[in-house]
């Protein structure tokens, strides 16, 4: 499965879109880019997830750059509750088990 | 509520204790994973059954025994652990032929002393 690196944090003000990005540069074509969140001492949360076009859901939406080598996950209207440590994770899908979650990047969403 | 119930939640241990994580997915998921978190590290991907068969060990010490009795079902039977083995322990299962998304419960904290 393909590497990913994302900053270790980022801040943002409550309201406003948080833009997380994911470099995945070693993506290979049949890997799908997958984002989860963990609030703290929590059990990760599925997010999205999306193969090469961009994706909305009622949580956020991802944007995937043409040649597939990275990626934004948006939360629109960012509130307290979306502080917590997100991840971006390259996996083929399906039939393959090795989900490899990284540092993934904390943010925290300021009042 | 995730469709992952994870008992205990909390449990104290000494290092020659015997005691066992119990993982339920209510989901009709057919593959189950444990993972291993500990403090200000990545989740560490520990084992993964797909319809009750191991299909991932990844270099997991012999004190932490993995056991799948049904697909509904996930132990981590623990013996003589150490105290670096206090950890978040991450249960999680998905519907790979699927999307394949993982949920996970949330979690059993473990403390050798």
């Amino acid at each position: 499965d393909a590497k990913t690196t994302q900053p270790p944090s980022m801040d943002c003000a409550e309201g406003r879109a948080a833009n997380l990005p994911c470099n995945h540069s070693t993506i290979s074509g049949n890997e799908y880019v997958y984002w989860y969140r963990q609030i703290h001492s929590q059990g990760p949360q599925y997010i999205i997830h999306g193969l090469k076009n961009n994706e909305t859901n009622e949580m956020a939406s991802l944007i995937i750059t043409e040649d597939r080598k990275s990626s934004t996950l948006i939360l629109p209207h960012a509130t307290l509750r979306d502080t917590a440590v997100y991840y971006c994770i390259v996996r083929v899908k399906p039939g393959t088990y090795k989900y490899i979650f990284g540092t993934g990047t904390r943010l925290k969403v300021l009042a | 509520e995730t469709g992952v119930t994870q008992t205990p939640r909390h449990l104290v241990m000494g290092m020659t204790n015997k005691k066992s994580l119990k993982c339920e997915q209510h989901l009709g998921h057919n593959a189950m994973y444990w993972y291993k978190q500990s403090a200000k590290k990545p989740l560490e991907l520990m084992f993964v059954y797909s319809l009750e068969e191991r299909v991932e060990n990844n270099s997991v010490p012999s004190r932490f025994s993995p056991e799948c009795p049904n697909s509904s079902h996930l132990f981590l039977h623990l013996h003589t652990l150490q105290p670096e083995d206090s950890a978040l322990y991450l249960c999680a299962s998905n519907e790979d032929r699927n999307t394949g998304e993982l949920f996970f419960g949330e979690g059993s904290r473990l403390t050798v002393l």
